[in-house]
């Protein structure tokens, strides 16, 4: 079946200071990728996604690769902001999966002054 | 912008109460999706539908049932409600089924206690 491994948290950074969000992924069939981001007292958004290998998904300031040797999908960032303070769960989908979604567990930043 | 809406924020229900959670999105969506969220658990897909009427069980169904009863709409129903149904649910929408890589929407969550 399909699976997502994130990094556990809290991650703890400065204003400023580059992030990394560690994700990997076992799937079959081909994966698409996704980073979806929660904020406190919302649902999930859609951060970025990649729909093949060496796809480099990005949005505000955020980037992922999709990485098929690695079946990984990081996240980085190399600035961040309070504003970034959230929840972000790596999630995957598969052709034939119908659009249902497997989510990892979450990664909750905290970015202080 | 799609907009999904949870009827309710937060609910407190007693156990063994038949429970209630609504959802509407306003972008003609064929596929409705509803997840529970805990600590350390990720989100977990409890049931699922890709058409009115039509529904599938997700990784978790037991002690839940749905109802599509109208395209926009997508209901979950505690039968009897219990202690460990206490839990952030999440309902959401994409486009079709036919495009795997379509990404959901999100409602902001109804926060369930059961006590």
């Amino acid at each position: 079946g399909n699976s997502v491994t994130q990094m556990e948290g809290p991650v703890t950074l400065s204003e400023e200071a580059f992030l990394t969000i560690n994700c990997t992924y076992t799937a079959t069939g081909y994966p698409s990728l996704f980073w979806y981001v929660q904020y406190p007292g919302e649902g999930l958004q859609l951060l970025l996604k990649a729909t093949k290998a060496d796809d480099k998904g990005s949005n505000k300031g955020f980037e992922a690769t999709y990485r098929k040797e690695t079946t990984s999908f990081h996240l980085e960032k190399g600035s961040v902001q309070v504003s970034d303070s959230a929840v972000y769960f790596c999630a995957l989908s598969t052709a034939g999966g119908g659009n249902k979604l497997t989510f990892g567990t979450g990664t909750q930043l905290k970015v202080e002054l | 912008d799609v907009k999904v809406t949870q009827s309710s924020r937060y609910l407190v229900k007693r156990t063994g109460e038949k429970v209630f959670l609504e959802c509407v999105q306003d972008m003609d969506h064929e596929n409705m999706f509803w997840y529970r969220q805990d600590p350390g658990l990720g989100l977990r897909l409890i049931y699922f539908s890709y058409d009115v009427k039509m529904k599938e069980k997700g990784d978790i169904p037991e002690g839940y049932s749905v109802s599509r009863e109208k395209k926009e709409r997508f209901s979950l129903i505690l039968e009897s409600a219990s202690t460990n149904q206490t839990s952030m649910y999440l309902c959401a929408s994409s486009f079709s089924r036919g495009l795997y890589n379509s990404p959901l929407h999100f409602g902001n969550g109804t926060r369930l206690t059961v006590t």
